[in-house]
């Protein structure tokens, strides 16, 4: 398993600032996602964090407006830039836990960020 | 990723068990079925997953047809604190992690 932490849990920001979310995971794991769930919505993949190279990003998604960083295999950031309040959402990493043919994913508590 | 459809929502009392369906009419031969459960402010947490036998864990039964184009997850002794969205998640390609999450069953236990 994986524990999973998120910094802030919850933040109010004006538009046109930038917000940078981090994950923080208590063992070493291959993959690291990011998701958003918009109000009432289901979860929408952002994309994939790579250790040690560029996100690869889910379409309808940018690294100009959602950079992300993940400088080794415990730790991953997502930065919301620029923002307005339709990027207000829950943003979530998830991991993806150890052994072999699973996708078994363990998910963060979340960051709630609201855009005034 | 293999389509998904679920109901919108769905009761149960409390102490029941509770059927959850999914249909996934596209599976293909090599694609698991997977459940998720997203409890109120909370990130989603793994249930259960099969590819063609029906499996068991501490949490749930996962039944699934024997042409594996629908199946159903069960909480044999459902409590308030399985009030939660079940999601109903089929991966595409072997090794492909990312998830794609639909709409999901709100399911409310009744007391």
């Amino acid at each position: 398993s994986a524990v999973i932490s998120q910094k802030p849990s919850r933040d109010i920001c004006q538009r046109g600032t930038s917000l940078t979310i981090q994950c923080q995971v208590d063992s070493q794991v291959t993959m690291m996602f990011w998701y958003r769930q918009q109000p009432g919505q289901s979860l929408t993949l952002i994309a994939t964090a790579n250790q040690g190279s560029e996100a690869t990003y889910e379409s309808g998604f940018v690294i100009d407006k959602f950079p992300i960083s993940r400088p080794n295999l415990t730790f991953s950031t997502l930065t919301v830039s620029n923002m307005s309040p339709e990027d207000s959402s829950i943003y979530l990493c998830s991991v993806v836990a150890s052994g072999p043919a699973t996708y078994e994913q363990y998910f963060g508590p979340g960051t709630r960020l609201t855009v005034t | 990723d293999a389509k998904t459809t679920q109901p919108t929502s769905m009761d149960c009392a409390e102490g029941r068990a509770a059927n959850l369906p999914c249909n996934h009419s596209t599976i293909s031969g090599n694609e698991y079925v997977y459940w998720y459960r997203q409890i109120h402010s909370q990130g989603p947490q793994y249930i259960i997953h099969g590819l063609k036998n029906n499996e068991t864990n501490e949490m749930a039964s996962l039944i699934i047809t024997e042409d594996r184009k629908s199946s159903t997850l069960i909480l044999p002794h459902a409590t308030l604190r399985d009030t939660a969205v079940y999601y109903c998640i089929v991966p595409s390609n072997f090794g492909n992690e990312k998830l794609t999450f639909g709409t999901g069953t709100r399911l409310t236990i009744i007391p």
